[in-house]
């Protein structure tokens, strides 16, 4: 298997604009969080779903963040409007049972 | 609020030293105690889990050992390698719900010189 899978890898844009972050989980695996890491606030979980459904999105900042699992295998993260707060290292990590696999991670930028 | 502190934030020995790296936290009903070890501009890559009843965890070179009633948690590297520099996280598990719901320190910053 490939690992988890996160698009892009580098991400630039301008405050204002929409972001999409992607991710695709392990094959078989039934959970799927998404971790955000900045130099302040260390790792932070935001959100984590369990067979597509979200079970937990108390760690979403604002609801400037939305995040979707259209099925077993696709992820996404939007930011809409993106600020330059947002700015940092965003990994998606998938599971089954006890071992958290992450992805490597997508850095934003925003200007 | 669980909080997850690792001190020092940085830390540089020589090639063969062990390693001795430590974490702490403040709510000790925790379900398990993970540590990762992250690569710079990579994920986090899974070392050992210790589950709240066990007291400690070996994997080849590593060894992790978790107090629950003084909040602490040790993790072990002997005869540290050039290989071994990394950043060195712990996590807190507080829910069976899931066990990547993670309260994560800020890590330590290993460098081994050769």
């Amino acid at each position: 298997d490939a690992g988890v899978i996160q698009s892009p890898r580098h991400e630039v844009t301008e405050m204002g604009q929409e972001v999409t972050l992607r991710c695709k989980p392990i094959s078989g695996h039934d959970y799927l969080f998404w971790y955000r890491q900045t130099m302040m606030r260390g790792l932070e979980l935001l959100i984590y779903f369990n067979n597509n459904v979200p079970i937990d999105d108390s760690g979403m900042p604002e609801d400037r963040f939305s995040a979707k699992m259209p099925n077993a295998s696709f992820s996404t993260l939007k930011i809409q409007p993106s600020e330059p707060r947002d700015s940092a290292v965003y990994f998606c990590a998938s599971s089954h049972g006890t071992a958290l696999f992450f992805g490597s991670g997508t850095q934003l930028s925003v200007l | 609020k669980q909080e997850v502190t690792q001190i020092p934030a940085a830390l540089s020995v020589p090639e063969g030293e062990n390693l001795v790296l430590n974490c702490s936290f403040t709510d000790s009903a925790i379900y398990n105690l993970q540590w990762f070890r992250q690569d710079p501009g990579k994920g986090l890559t899974s070392l050992l889990l210790i589950q709240s009843s066990q007291r400690e965890q070996t994997s080849g070179r590593l060894n992790a050992s978790l107090d629950k009633s003084s909040g602490r948690s040790t993790l072990y590297i002997a005869a540290s390698q050039p290989g071994d520099s990394a950043t060195y996280l712990c996590a807190a598990s507080m829910t069976t719900d899931s066990w990547g719901k993670l309260q994560f320190g800020a890590g330590t910053q290993v460098v081994v010189t050769p």
